[in-house]
């Protein structure tokens, strides 16, 4: 199993939708998920972060945590053409020496 | 302005030769990481370090080596030993290793000819 998990996609959303971006991860004592956007051939932005099970909301992005269940989530409201990119789940694993693991990344794509 | 400064931009080796990547920070950060990015692929760990003069082996440490001397710097050493370097190199940094979040510099793209 790898230790952080996300489909690949791509995943197509009219714009205006509601995109849900989905990660799963396999050390139960991580305690820190992000959330970063790429946009292609530039390095990650940081999104958000979520420590705590349950939703933090912030502008048209909602982050869900499940600890129990180990996954996290990316909720991206009213999405618009310029949301169209890679977004990368990661997760500091807590087993490891706390290192800082990416998924592979779900790609984006916000049709006008 | 505070932030991570990775150089050069571009980088072209030819096979065998030792080439070095420039990552430093101004945010005062402990903890500083070294990822590589293939086309269409996620970031995999190359290289971490917590604290000055201490770092550890990610993922895909064969063919590379790091140094942590100063809190500000962490360069990265692809050497004639890693068969395959041609990628997007990331350096990033954050406060500490536990429970803060990480930030990029502009990357470094690395072609051997």
């Amino acid at each position: 199993q790898k230790e952080v998990e996300q489909n690949s996609g791509p995943l197509s959303v009219p714009e205006g939708a509601i995109a849900s971006l989905n990660c799963t991860y396999s050390d139960r004592g991580s305690q820190s998920f992000f959330w970063y956007r790429q946009y292609s051939g530039k390095s990650p932005e940081l999104i958000m972060f979520i420590y705590s099970n349950g939703d933090k909301e912030d502008g048209r992005f909602t982050a869900q945590l499940n600890k129990a269940s180990q996954y996290v989530s990316l909720l991206i409201r009213d999405s618009q053409p310029s949301d169209s990119a890679t977004y990368l789940c990661a997760v500091n694993l807590w087993e490891y020496g706390n290192k800082l693991v990416f998924g592979a990344g779900t790609i984006l794509r916000v049709k006008s | 302005d505070g932030g991570i400064t990775q150089s050069p931009k571009y980088l072209f080796r030819k096979e065998g030769q030792n080439v070095t990547l420039s990552c430093e920070q101004n945010l005062n950060h402990d903890a500083m990481y070294w990822y590589r990015q293939d086309p269409g692929q996620g970031l995999r760990l190359i290289y971490y370090s917590q604290i000055v003069n201490d770092f550890q082996k990610g993922d895909i440490a064969e063919g590379y080596s790091v140094s942590r001397e100063k809190k500000e710097s962490f360069p990265l050493t692809v050497t004639s030993a890693q068969k395959n370097p041609t990628a997007f190199y990331l350096c990033a940094s954050s406060i500490e290793a536990m429970n803060t979040e990480a930030f990029f510099g502009q990357g470094t793209r690395l072609t051997v000819v």
